[in-house]
């Protein structure tokens, strides 16, 4: 597993810029991966997922760009607003051994200041 | 549509006690799967159940373990509490049908084991 909570990385940002946060995945083979926000307090919530026979999808203020050839998954906030400050995680679906097992990552806490 | 609900949200046990966790899927959803989560080790598969059956596993001790209704609520069970379970519980939900499904989460159980 990975470390959250109080030493994950964090990504300091001012209201209105654009925030990119970063993951490597683990296993080559997996081929859905979803981004999750976390707030204080509560479960994580689902933002957005890509497939693995694309390279770019884009939500609503939000894009993910997946390379596979480096096992590399980031997530694009657009306009970042204060409320967007949470934990992300990514996700990859890992294969083996059947349906939905998560593997998550270890998270990028985001602090959005005014 | 509800979203996923967990009872009870906090729990205060000790050591050796056991614990039961409860969860309630989105209706539709077939597919539990449960999660631990803590500052050390992020988030961790503990097992995924559908239609009443364990469906995949993870890499935790048999003191874990869980079951499923007819109705698709599942329960989790920890035995022989230690220290180190003081953790968030999480489960989540998703229609079970594709290995490509989002999971949604709840709020999560907090355990603190004394």
């Amino acid at each position: 597993g990975e470390s959250v909570g109080l030493h994950l990385p964090t990504l300091s940002v001012q209201e209105g810029d654009n925030s990119i946060i970063n993951c490597a995945y683990s296993n080559s083979a997996s081929d859905y991966f979803i981004w999750y926000k976390q707030e204080s307090g509560k479960g994580p919530q689902f933002i957005i997922d890509i497939r693995s026979n694309m390279d770019k999808r884009q939500g609503q203020r939000v894009t993910v760009l997946l390379n596979k050839t480096v096992k590399h998954l980031s997530l694009q906030i657009a306009a970042t607003q204060p409320g967007d400050s949470a934990v992300y995680f990514c996700a990859e679906n890992a294969l083996s051994g059947g349906y939905n097992k998560l593997i998550f990552g270890a998270g990028t806490r985001l602090a959005v200041h005014p | 549509k509800a979203g996923v609900t967990q009872t009870p949200r906090y729990l205060i046990k000790t050591r050796g006690q056991q614990v039961t966790l409860s969860c309630s899927p989105i209706s539709g959803h077939r597919s539990v799967s449960w999660y631990q989560q803590t500052p050390g080790q992020g988030l961790q598969f503990l097992f995924e159940y559908f239609s009443e059956t364990q469906r995949n596993k993870g890499n935790f001790p048999g003191r874990f373990s869980g079951r499923q209704f007819s109705n698709s609520r599942s329960e989790m069970n920890v035995s022989t509490l230690e220290l180190g379970d003081s953790a968030l519980y999480l489960c989540a939900s998703s229609l079970g049908l594709a290995d490509e499904e989002t999971q949604y989460f709840g709020p999560g159980t907090r355990l603190l084991v004394l």
